[in-house]
């Protein structure tokens, strides 16, 4: 079990506006930086959100996020059907002599 | 363009040491720090460690007695060892850049494709 809580499940229909939570505590997102990860069944993980809301090269302005206190968002605007996939929040966890937590993770379906 | 490539045996059997290669084209290993990741069946990702050359390794404290990561400069390769394996290490497992330009605060923003390792008797 993930120190970091996401909703297992979500979903929404093309067009619509979806949000994926991720709750920690003050020990990681309280202090550091989260980061999203967007998988795909039988594919690698892909960096889809860096520094709480900074956007890679190549992902949709769609994709946003932000942080606030110790818990973090993930919104998805003009919901596609190619956004069903398993999404995942990130962050440096200071205890315990630092070490990379990822949440448990959260499943879009579009319907 | 960066591309990392694991490698390992597939199939181990219970109590063996699990050995990993990542290889790495495009970047050198001697910059930025290097993760492995794991995703076990039907479950989600589990950071197990990361390293840099010029800092000290990280581990997932619930994996660090097992766990030994290290780079080869010479085969810009990273490794993984994890001893004692059971079941419950089945897994796909990944390596990443870490915290790259601009993707500080342990952003992992490439990734290999992942290399299954089933554990069974």
């Amino acid at each position: 079990q993930s120190v970091l809580t996401q909703p297992p499940s979500t979903s929404g229909t093309p067009g619509q506006r979806v949000t994926i939570s991720c709750s920690g505590s003050k020990s990681h997102i309280g202090r550091n930086a989260v980061n999203w990860y967007q998988v795909f069944p039988g594919s690698a993980p892909k960096l889809l959100i860096y520094n709480n809301n900074q956007r890679p090269s190549g992902v949709p302005d769609r994709f946003s996020a932000s942080k606030s206190g110790t818990s973090a968002s993930l919104a998805i605007s003009g919901l596609q059907s190619e956004d069903e996939a398993d999404y995942y929040c990130a962050v440096w966890d200071d205890g315990l002599g630092g070490h990379v937590v990822f949440g448990g993770g959260t499943k879009l379906t579009v319907l | 363009q960066v591309q990392l490539q694991e490698s390992g045996p597939g199939l181990l059997k219970p109590s063996e040491t699990l050995s990993l290669t990542c290889n790495v084209s495009g970047d050198s290993i001697s910059r930025n720090y290097w993760s492995w990741i794991r995703q076990p069946p039907g479950g989600g990702l589990e950071w197990i460690a990361f390293m840099r050359l010029s800092a000290n390794t990280k581990y997932n404290p619930s994996l660090k007695s097992r766990v030994v990561v290290s780079a080869d400069t010479s085969k810009n390769q990273i490794s993984l060892q994890l001893s004692a394996v059971t079941a419950s290490d089945t897994a796909v497992y990944y390596c990443a850049r870490t915290g790259s330009y601009p993707y500080y605060y342990y952003a992992m923003d490439v990734w290999g494709q992942g290399t299954t390792v089933v554990v069974s008797s």
